[in-house]
């Protein structure tokens, strides 16, 4: 059972386009994390959510997490070739230290 | 480079032996964890230490693994009589103590072929 659900797994689109991520689960997170990770590399940490509603901006990229502390979303503009990667989201339960992954969306910007 | 580093990154082997992976923290985290990561998947959390302190471990760590961090800065896991199900990248990861948002930093990973 996948605590962290990512939608969608494969997002293939050409450069300057617009995309949204998504990440939902059914429980509570206390704090979110967003990742991207390379082939061969591990996960660089991109953005932190804590806040129900919180919006975090990373130039290109906007974060948010949802009210209820329960889903967050990856909204990025004028998506470039640079941005092709795996992005991750990741929780931690109130009280936990171990973070719950999602699936991971896998990213293709074409050229 | 302060930041979380592994070694090896790549560890071939054959069925039945034995591996040993080292990780060092960014030298100011108390907190260490580990992870396996599968190919299409998501990491999934192994184990955690607090200085020299194992606090946590998932059903996932079965009895051929284990994992130490003696003196609470790097931190070695080991898997004894290796099966080619343990083929996987592990991930160590570090964070603040004292961290508000709990922040994990990950290294490169160890990638394992249990041929």
């Amino acid at each position: 059972t996948q605590l962290l659900e990512q939608s969608p797994q494969f997002l293939s689109i050409q450069e300057g386009e617009n995309l949204t991520v998504y990440c939902n689960s059914s429980s509570v997170f206390s704090s979110l994390q967003w990742y991207r990770q390379e082939p061969g590399e591990g996960p660089v940490l991109l953005v932190t959510v804590v806040t129900g509603g919180e919006v975090k901006k990373l130039k290109r990229l906007t974060f948010q997490f949802g009210d209820a502390r329960k889903d967050s979303s990856l909204h990025i503009t004028a998506a470039q070739p640079g941005d092709t990667g795996l992005y991750l989201c990741a929780g931690a339960r109130q009280g936990a230290q171990k973070l719950v992954f999602g699936q991971g969306t896998r990213l293709t910007i074409n050229p | 480079d302060t930041g979380v580093s592994q070694d090896p990154r790549h560890k071939i082997t054959k069925r039945g032996q034995n591996v040993t992976f080292r990780c060092d923290p960014i030298s100011e985290h108390n907190r260490l964890y580990w992870y396996r990561q599968t190919l299409g998947q998501g990491p999934e959390f192994l184990t955690y230490f607090q200085n020299e302190a194992q606090l946590e471990k998932s059903r996932l760590l079965s009895d051929r693994f284990s994992a130490e961090r003696p003196k609470g800065s790097f931190s070695t896991l080991e898997i004894q009589r290796t099966e080619q199900g343990d083929s996987a990248m592990y991930l160590c990861a570090s964070s603040l103590g004292t961290g508000l948002h709990n922040e994990q930093f990950f290294g490169p990973g160890t990638r394992l072929t249990v041929l």
